[in-house]
């Protein structure tokens, strides 16, 4: 069972705007409208950023918004804030493995 | 105001078992979709198991079917995952997460799993 394929940073100065991509297959992320993203702050438990490819939950802040096209979603975190500095995964649905996870992103602002 | 608190893991043999257990206050437990997701150290999120709200339906991920088992009551708003036949290879955090929306919306601060000789 893969995980979904995400890069292993991404980094990017204060205010400034970076994309996290989330590549899969036709069996999860091209598939289903199912890909959530999350934040993870050292020791802390996962945080639900966006849902269903492009919804945000209730007090997450407009800054962050997802996207998908084809085979890869993206997750985009405009005005990089220094408490943006996490890791990012995203999930997905899949028809093989009921559900996936991606490899993880470390976000940091320089 | 959601909250989940695990409890259950800690150091146990290979080939051994383990209880874990999450406990709910807050919110419609009951009603709810639960899962259990796991975090070895220094590595990435993996989905565990899923069970539905009435305990009906139940999905694992490949690597412990056979081995573990979720369960729920929600009589005592609880969620627990039986694990046995301990691997190496399941030394992780565990959480206890709410379904909701094809992801997870809320979840505890997880339980340490360590299986070593």
């Amino acid at each position: 069972q893969s995980a979904l394929t995400q890069p292993a940073s991404v980094s990017g100065s204060s205010g400034q705007s970076i994309t996290i991509s989330c590549t899969g297959t036709s069996s999860d992320v091209s598939g289903y409208n199912y890909v959530s993203w999350y934040q993870q702050h050292p020791g802390k438990a996962p945080k639900l950023m966006i849902y269903q490819v492009t919804n945000r939950p209730s007090g997450v802040s407009t800054r962050f918004s997802g996207s998908k096209s084809g085979n890869t979603a993206s997750l985009t975190i405009s005005g990089l804030q220094a408490e943006d500095e996490a890791d990012y995964y995203c999930s997905s649905y899949s028809s093989t493995t009921t559900y996936v996870f991606g490899t993880g992103t470390k976000v940091t602002v320089l | 105001e959601v909250h989940l608190v695990e409890s259950g893991g800690g150091l146990v043999q290979p080939g051994g078992s383990l209880r874990l257990s999450c406990a709910d206050s807050g919110f419609m437990f009951s009603g709810s979709w639960m899962s259990w997701v796991r975090q070895a150290p220094g590595k990435g999120l993996e989905w565990v198991a899923n069970i539905s709200p009435d305990g009906s339906d139940i999905y694992y991920v490949d690597s412990v079917k056979g081995r573990f088992t979720i369960s729920r009551d929600n009589a005592k708003n609880s969620l627990h995952l039986q694990m046995n036949s301990l691997r190496a290879e399941d030394t992780a955090l565990y959480y206890c997460a709410r379904h909701w929306n094809w992801g997870w919306d809320y979840w505890g601060q997880g339980t340490l799993v360590t299986v070593s000789s």
